[in-house]
């Protein structure tokens, strides 16, 4: 069975700085989808950047990139220059044939 | 078009009750997923929709629980017998195939008393 693990319950980092949110997960599949999803407090789960397992270039979107080691079975999610506005709960998910989310990474941003 | 609605945002019953709940997806989008997040952890996948279709259903979910997706539009939950341990936040989610990412609704908070 597929799991996801984020093994980082809570992060913080400066405004203005950089962090790195890290991921894990199983699968002895070769085709799958990876995602990371952002939940601020109290508001809407959205996502924010998606990875085809396929493809070796890392995603990046905006101030958001991920380094994804197929092999090491590692998706990371780097946040550069954060913002206040970055604080919330951040979830790796996994997608193939089922769909499965980790337990989450708190993060929060210093001012 | 909004987003993913569902209806009602909130909703307290008692042990042993009926309840049900509504998700609209984005219009086009034709999968839908339910899942149930309690505070604290990741969103728990209960089942999800190709259109009409029910493909997938998780073998944590008990026969007390129940979807359907009538015609590929509008979906609803529908749980038997609640039971305190079924409180949690039950989130809808679309999307427009399976690798694309999913657009989530506010979600539905269950209390049962």
């Amino acid at each position: 069975a597929q799991t996801v693990t984020q093994s980082q319950p809570e992060m913080s980092v400066q405004e203005a700085e950089t962090v790195t949110l890290s991921c894990t997960y199983d699968t002895s599949e070769s085709d799958y989808y990876l995602f990371w999803y952002k939940q601020p407090p109290s508001r809407q789960m959205i996502l924010v950047i998606r990875q085809e397992a396929y493809k070796q270039q890392n995603a990046t979107e905006n101030r958001f990139s991920v380094n994804f080691q197929k092999a090491a079975k590692s998706f990371s999610l780097k946040i550069s220059d954060s913002q206040l506005g970055d604080a919330a709960m951040y979830f790796c998910a996994y997608r193939s044939a089922s769909v499965r989310f980790g337990a989450g990474t708190r993060l929060t941003v210093k001012p | 078009d909004t987003g993913v609605s569902q209806d009602p945002r909130h909703k307290i019953t008692k042990r042993g009750q009926n309840v049900t709940f509504r998700c609209d997806p984005i219009s086009e989008h034709n999968r839908l997923y339910w899942y149930r997040q309690t505070l604290g952890q990741g969103p728990e996948f209960l089942t999800y929709f190709q259109n009409e279709a029910q493909l997938e259903k998780s073998r944590l979910l008990s026969d007390r629980f129940s979807a359907e997706r009538p015609k590929g539009s509008f979906s609803t939950l529908e749980i038997q017998r609640t039971e305190q341990g079924d409180s949690a936040m039950y989130l809808c989610a679309s999307s427009l195939g399976g690798g694309l990412g999913q657009f989530f609704g506010p979600g539905t908070r269950l209390t049962v008393l």
